[in-house]
C-alpha cells in the first residue's frame, strides 16, 4: 500500500515536444506528490509539487495534472529541451510534515534534438 | 546559502568495514532524512532525524544507524558493510514542511 508505481521506465521525445510521466498510488493517506529532477551523479532536485486539493499546477514549463479519484497524477514538460534530459521521479508523503517520501522507479526521459 | 552538502563525495570500502557518511542540512533547516538510492532505482527511505532523535525508520537492518548534533547535521554509520550496501547515500533537509532537499549524495562503492 506505500508503493508508487511510475510509467514509463524510459521515454524518448523530439525537441519541443511534450512528455508525459505517470504515477499511480494506494495510500490515500498521501496528500503531498512532488515531483524530482536527477541528472547523472546528482542528488535529486525538487521540481514541482502538488497537494490532492488542486486537479492541476503550473511552474513554467511543468505541469502536474492530478486525478484524485483515479489517485494517479503526472508531470507534463511543455515545449521539452535537450537539456531536459534528465530521470524523474515522482514521489508521494503524508499530512504532518516530514514524513518519509515514497518514490516511484523513475523515467529516463532523452529529449533529441 | 547553501543547500545541502554531503562528505565524502566517494567512497571505497571493503566488505566488513565500517562506514561513516556526513551530511549539513540547509541553512535553517532542522529535519534531516537519509535515503539509499541503488543504481537504476528510486530513493529508499532509511530514516529521519529530528530534535537529536530518530523519528522514523525504514525498512533497514540495525547496522544502519545515525545521529543528529545539535547544529542539526548528521552522520548516517553502516556496520558489517555488504556489497549490497553499495548505492548512492543520499541526504535531505527540510522545516516542518513537506518540502525535502537533497544533497548531492556519496557514492559507496563495497568491495
Amino acid at each position: 500500500q506505500q508503493q508508487v508505481k511510475q510509467s514509463p521506465q524510459s521515454l524518448i521525445v523530439q525537441k519541443g515536444g511534450i512528455p508525459i510521466i505517470n504515477c499511480a498510488y494506494e495510500n490515500t493517506a498521501f496528500d503531498y506528490f512532488p515531483w524530482y529532477q536527477q541528472f547523472p551523479g546528482k542528488g535529486p532536485a525538487l521540481l514541482i509539487a502538488i497537494r490532492p486539493d488542486v486537479s492541476e499546477k503550473k511552474e513554467g514549463r511543468f505541469t502536474i495534472s492530478f486525478n484524485k479519484s483515479a489517485k494517479q497524477f503526472s508531470l507534463h514538460i511543455m515545449d521539452s529541451q535537450p537539456g531536459d534530459s534528465a530521470t524523474y521521479f515522482c514521489a508521494a508523503t503524508m499530512q504532518f510534515g516530514n514524513e518519509k517520501l515514497t518514490f516511484g522507479t523513475g523515467t529516463r526521459l532523452t529529449i533529441i534534438p | 546559502d547553501a543547500g545541502v552538502t554531503q562528505s565524502p563525495t566517494h567512497l571505497i570500502k571493503t566488505r566488513g568495514q565500517q562506514v561513516t557518511l556526513r551530511c549539513s542540512p540547509k541553512s535553517g533547516h532542522d529535519t534531516v532524512s537519509w535515503y539509499q538510492q541503488a543504481l537504476g532505482q528510486g530513493p529508499q527511505f532509511i530514516f529521519q532525524y529530528y530534535e537529536e532523535e530518530e523519528r522514523q525508520r525504514g525498512n533497514f537492518p540495525d547496522r544502519f544507524s545515525g545521529h543528529q548534533f545539535p547544529n542539526y547535521s548528521s552522520e548516517l554509520n553502516v556496520n558489517a558493510l555488504l556489497l549490497g550496501d553499495s548505492a548512492l547515500y543520499l541526504c535531505a533537509s527540510s522545516l516542518s514542511t513537506y518540502e525535502q532537499y537533497f544533497g548531492p549524495g556519496t557514492r559507496l562503492t563495497v568491495t
